[in-house]
């Protein structure tokens, strides 16, 4: 029974390169968080997704953010154009409802622009 | 503005002592903490959590209190163990989704 699976776990991009990270969630949940943890720093809430709908994405950066829960494969959350300060791990969770609070978090992918 | 503190970045502690981790909220309204436990180079795992029904709640060595009045959370580890050294998160569930929000992390370190 595999956990929550994050790929890839350490991405480099240069300066205005496209960053996509993705996850699968834990077998049989259907509901999709993704945190951003910058360096000394709590974990801070970016999306939440169920398959194919974005329910909540109060905590996502208005420009060159976008997530996806596509029906088939995992999630996918892309950063375009990106800068020095997407630099941060990003954790993707996944829970059996959609109440959003005992989750089962991935191992992160740590982002680092140069 | 930090919804939820942890205003102590680390703590020693010698092995088979109490781990007392604190965590400090400002929205009276929140109802459901948590707390997560996380190694270097994995995410975060869920520990224990309480709601806001309850001011204590259990489970093996580790039992949380939740002091409403004050706005206070705290999880007390007892006898602490080597194994226990590692960043402890707490957290708040809250907004439509009850998404977490989490504190700033206390590295614990327990010598042997």
């Amino acid at each position: 029974n595999a956990g929550v699976m994050q790929n890839p776990r350490h991405l480099v991009r240069r300066r205005g390169q496209e960053a996509r990270l993705r996850c699968s969630p834990m077998k049989g949940h259907s509901h999709v968080y993704w945190y951003r943890q910058l360096p000394e720093e709590g974990l801070k809430f970016m999306v939440y997704l169920q398959k194919e709908n974005i329910i909540d994405e109060s905590g996502m950066p208005k420009e060159r953010f976008s997530a996806e829960f596509p029906k088939e494969g995992p999630s996918i959350l892309r950063i375009q154009q990106v800068v020095r300060g997407d630099s941060a791990a990003y954790f993707c969770a996944s829970s059996p409802q959609g109440t959003g609070e005992k989750l089962f978090f991935g191992s992160g992918t740590q982002l680092s622009v140069l | 503005d930090q919804q939820v503190k942890q205003n102590s970045p680390s703590l020693s502690v010698q092995e088979g002592r109490i781990s007392i981790l604190n965590c400090d909220y400002t929205n009276s309204m929140f109802d459901y903490f948590l707390w997560y436990k996380k190694y270097p180079a994995e995410g975060p795992t869920f520990l224990i959590s309480i709601s806001s029904i309850k001011d204590k709640n259990e489970d093996g060595r580790f039992t949380v209190f939740l002091n409403k009045s004050a706005k206070h959370l705290s999880l007390h580890i007892v006898p602490s163990q080597p194994g226990d050294s590692a960043v402890y998160f707490c957290a708040v569930a809250s907004g439509s989704a009850r998404q977490l929000t989490f504190g700033s992390g206390t590295q614990l370190t327990v010598l042997p």
